[in-house]
């Protein structure tokens, strides 16, 4: 158990719907990190949140979007769901703004059919 | 654009034998990271490396970065089994600006048979 903790596990819905996956770092990390994971394109870097606030933003799709809670848990919400949206999601936490280390969850496998 | 380029992408080795990865690069990173990710579970870090030349040894793994921190490498010596998995490189900040967030090689596949 690496301390961050990702649900569901398992995710399987159709085309044009909407999900949310849900992500609580690990205890005392404050900065938390969504990965989309898939064989072509490796793990690509969709947003960071730190303390509440969005920290940094890679190529995310504008039908997705996240935020970060008071109680620093975090959600990543995907609308409008095409194939091409199945892949693994990825959240990892650190502990400040910048990291010599991530530590990541066990993944969402999100199939979309 | 920061490109992180592994090689080989897959390698496929006996129990016993040495192999060594490449992670290059052509920015320049403030610290470069490798992880091992094994099949439906997340990538766990191996080791972090800063300085350039630097060289940290785990055990059987030997990691290298380079001296202009644009390149690293992983040496593994005697390789069994429990090694196999996909390993990725990665590097934190850099002359593209992005300060905050980790950019991935594709990794590389090893499988070491028994």
């Amino acid at each position: 158990d690496s301390g961050v903790t990702q649900t569901p596990k398992h995710l399987i819905t159709a085309t044009g719907q909407r999900v949310t996956l849900r992500c609580s770092p690990r205890s005392g990390d404050l900065s938390v990190y969504w990965y989309q994971q898939s064989l072509d394109q490796g793990l690509q870097f969709l947003i960071q949140y730190y303390n509440g606030e969005e920290r940094a933003k890679g190529n995310i799709l504008e039908r997705f979007s996240a935020q970060q809670f008071p109680d620093l848990h975090s959600e990543l919400n995907l609308s409008s769901l095409e194939l091409g949206d199945s892949a693994l999601y990825f959240c990892a936490s650190s502990r400040g703004p910048t990291s010599l280390g991530y530590t990541f969850g066990s993944g969402t496998r999100l199939t979309v059919v | 654009t920061q490109l992180l380029e592994q090689s080989p992408q897959f390698l496929s080795i006996q129990e016993g034998e040495n192999l060594t990865v490449y992670c290059n690069s052509s920015s320049v990173f403030s610290s470069l990271q490798w992880y091992r990710q094994e099949p439906g579970e997340g990538p766990v870090l191996l080791v972090t490396v800063v300085t350039g030349g630097e060289v940290k040894k785990l055990k059987r793994l030997t990691f290298q970065f380079g001296d202009a921190r644009k390149d690293s490498s992983l040496h593994i010596t005697a390789a069994q089994p429990g090694d196999t998995g996909l390993y990725l490189c990665a590097g934190e900040g850099g002359s593209g600006g992005s300060n905050y967030k980790l950019t991935f090689g594709k990794g590389t596949l090893l499988t070491v048979n028994p």
